[in-house]
């Protein structure tokens, strides 16, 4: 079992929906949540993130942490054609170590 | 403000050729990263360096070799290319020690090995 683990995808919603994209991870020593995005042939940019457990929310995004159930999600709201990206989450344990990330999850939203 | 900047963005090898990415910040980080990207793979850590004089194996390090130049620069060389390289490759930095870990990325390097 991988350390992060996020469906690939892709899902494709109409636009103004409700997205909800999700990570579970199995180790309990993670305490920084991030969330990135990447368009087509860009590098990754950080989008949200989260320090241990919790909400946060940044216009028509929030990110929720549920560390009991090991379980991270980030909801989009109102989504837009300019959402259409691959979504990755991060995390890491405190100190001095490299995030692990998910494999992505490749969001389209049509107009 | 460049940020994170890659060179070459393209390049095409023959198997056993040998090349060097270069990749150089500007933000003062003392930690920087190379990953390698592949279709349903996601961000795979190929060698880090926690500070300047640092470097360190992460999860696909076999094939590739690192130098940390400065502080500025970190370079990631394949000594004898296959084709199981053929990958865009992403070079990151942070600022590290405690923060919290967030990474800047270059554009890539497309990398195709024929």
């Amino acid at each position: 079992q991988k350390e992060v683990e996020q469906d690939p995808g892709p899902l494709s919603v109409p636009e103004g929906a409700i997205v909800s994209l999700n990570c579970t991870y199995s180790n309990s020593a993670f305490q920084y949540f991030m969330w990135y995005r990447q368009y087509s042939r860009k590098g990754p940019e950080l989008l949200m993130y989260t320090y241990s457990s919790g909400n946060k929310e940044d216009g028509r995004f929030t990110a929720q942490v549920d560390k009991s159930s090991k379980y991270i999600s980030l909801f989009i709201r109102d989504s837009q054609p300019s959402d259409s990206a691959t979504y990755l989450c991060a995390m890491r344990p405190p100190g001095n170590t490299p995030l692990v990330f998910g494999k992505g999850t490749r969001l389209s939203v049509i107009a | 403000n460049a940020g994170v900047t890659q060179t070459p963005k393209f390049q095409v090898l023959k198997t056993g050729q040998s090349m060097t990415l270069q990749c150089a910040q500007d933000m003062n980080h003392n930690s920087m990263y190379w990953y390698r990207q592949d279709p349903g793979m996601g961000l795979r850590l190929i060698y880090y360096s926690a500070s300047e004089g640092t470097t360190d194996k992460g999860e696909v390090p076999n094939g590739y070799n690192v130098s940390r130049l400065n502080k500025r620069e970190f370079s990631l060389r394949l000594e004898s290319a296959a084709p199981s390289q053929t990958s865009v490759y992403f070079c990151a930095s942070s600022e590290g020690r405690g923060n919290t870990g967030e990474l800047f990325f270059g554009e890539g390097s497309r990398l195709t090995v024929l």
